[in-house]
């Protein structure tokens, strides 16, 4: 059984340029997350979307920021316009319903993003 | 201040030692305590999971969490350079479960 999959592990962008991350989740699995960590910080909730529908995005910068998990292919989590500061580590995680209440995750590798 | 609160370490121990991990908090909603395990540029995998007050065991790992005290722990017994890693506690509120709270993360070695 596969885990969480995310893609691209590293990516390089130039300032200005846009960031597309993608997060498929495990089998089974209706719910992710998305979660941001910047170097010597912990973990920083984004946002947690169900298949075609953002549950909570509370945590997602109001700008150049947006998620996705459409009814079929991976969530896609779309940085425009990147900043420097956007340089982070960047997680998804799934759980299947059962667990959606309890904070009980199952993360991806993450997807290493720097922006020169 | 943060909501939660977690020594950052480096903590080095000898093999075989006894490791104590801590957080402290101070959102009173919070009903769920978790740890989590990541070894250097992986993900975090989810280690022991507890609801409330009280103690949970795990083979050589035991999660505390004292709700009074806002302060919750992880021991690790006969530590193995294997448990080498960065351990995240994690926490959420009845209701918010989909939000999680992360500790900064303590960096633990344990040397052969």
């Amino acid at each position: 059984n596969a885990g969480v999959m995310q893609n691209p592990r590293h990516l390089v962008r130039r300032r200005g340029q846009e960031a597309r991350l993608r997060c498929s989740p495990m089998k089974g699995h209706s719910h992710v997350y998305w979660y941001r960590q910047l170097p010597e910080e912990g973990l920083k909730f984004m946002v947690y979307l169900q298949k075609e529908n953002i549950i909570d995005e509370s945590g997602m910068p109001k700008e150049r920021f947006s998620a996705e998990f459409p009814k079929e292919g991976p969530s896609i989590l779309r940085i425009q316009q990147v900043v420097r500061g956007d340089s982070a580590a960047y997680f998804c995680a799934s759980s299947p319903d059962r667990t959606a209440n309890t904070g009980e995750l199952f993360f991806g590798e993450g997807s290493r993003l720097t922006v020169l | 201040q943060k909501e939660v609160e977690q020594d950052p370490g480096p903590l080095s121990v000898p093999e075989g030692a006894i490791v104590s991990l801590n957080c402290t908090y101070s959102n009173s909603a919070f009903q769920y305590f978790m740890w989590y395990r990541q070894y250097s540029r992986k993900g975090p995998e989810l280690l022991m999971y507890t609801y409330s007050s009280g103690n949970k065991e795990d083979g050589r790992f035991t999660a505390q969490v004292d709700k009074s005290s806002k302060y919750i722990s992880l021991f690790i017994r006969d530590s193995q350079p294997s448990d080498s890693a960065t351990y995240l506690c994690a926490m959420s509120a009845s209701g918010s479960a989909r939000q999680l709270t992360f500790g900064s993360g303590t960096q633990l070695t344990v040397l052969p």
